[in-house]
């Protein structure tokens, strides 16, 4: 089955303790991406790779890395989480650019930074 | 001003009737036009693009792109309680083929 995979589903960690979300898909998409999402702001991105090896930021990188070391997965590292890094995860990958083919999402992260 | 502007709703309809849900957007170069549906607790899914000005319908949605008043809207026809979700208006802008900025969505209820 085509799919993305992300795990953790739910984390509750403390502030400082490095953590690293996983992602993976299996379509052999060239593009992925990583979203937060919170009530009344939407989905905002936070990094995305447009092939291995190569990453931009999105709107929102501040407190986050990435790497894409393999095509198939992209994990999102905390490197210090604070609270205000609490919010819904989003994994997602498409063929090319998120602009010229469907997004497909995981099934979403939700992270608790106490 | 947010790159991508929708009205949070809720926006309750009857059974059958047509929702209308409007995005405005202000990126004028911007070149592709998305709507993602996301039922609650789950992910967003892709339900209609566009990327000229007019209409283009796909079953009971029809996505509607006017580029010189930069807004894009989406029909729901016929609506049905299956439709109850949280839509989200997705634009690439001209600079990037890789971003994609959503806005905050619309929250639908269909009542039965």
């Amino acid at each position: 089955e085509a799919q993305v995979t992300q795990n953790p589903r739910y984390l509750i960690t403390v502030t400082g303790k490095k953590l690293t979300v996983t992602c993976s898909q299996n379509m052999n998409h060239e593009y992925m991406s990583w979203y937060r999402q919170d009530p009344g702001l939407g989905l905002r991105q936070i990094y995305y790779s447009m092939n291995v090896e190569v990453t931009d930021k999105g709107d929102v990188p501040e407190g986050y890395k990435v790497s894409r070391k393999e095509k198939r997965n992209f994990p999102l590292i905390l490197e210090s989480p604070s609270p205000n890094q609490t919010s819904l995860y989003f994994c997602a990958s498409s063929w090319v650019g998120a602009g010229n083919s469907p997004l497909h999402f995981g099934n979403g992260t939700r992270l608790t930074v106490t | 001003q947010k790159e991508v502007e929708q009205n949070s709703g809720p926006l309750s309809v009857p059974e059958g009737a047509i929702a209308s849900l409007n995005c405005t957007y202000s990126d004028r170069g911007s070149q592709s036009f998305f709507w993602y549906r996301q039922y609650s607790g789950k992910s967003p899914e892709l339900i209609m693009f566009i990327y000229s000005n007019g209409d283009k319908e796909d079953g009971r949605f029809t996505a509607q792109l006017n580029k010189a008043s930069q807004y894009v809207s989406l029909l729901i026809r016929d609506s049905q309680p299956s439709d109850s979700a949280t839509y989200l208006c997705a634009v690439m802008p001209k600079s990037n083929d890789y971003k994609l900025s959503f806005g905050a969505g619309t929250t639908v209820t269909v009542r039965a």
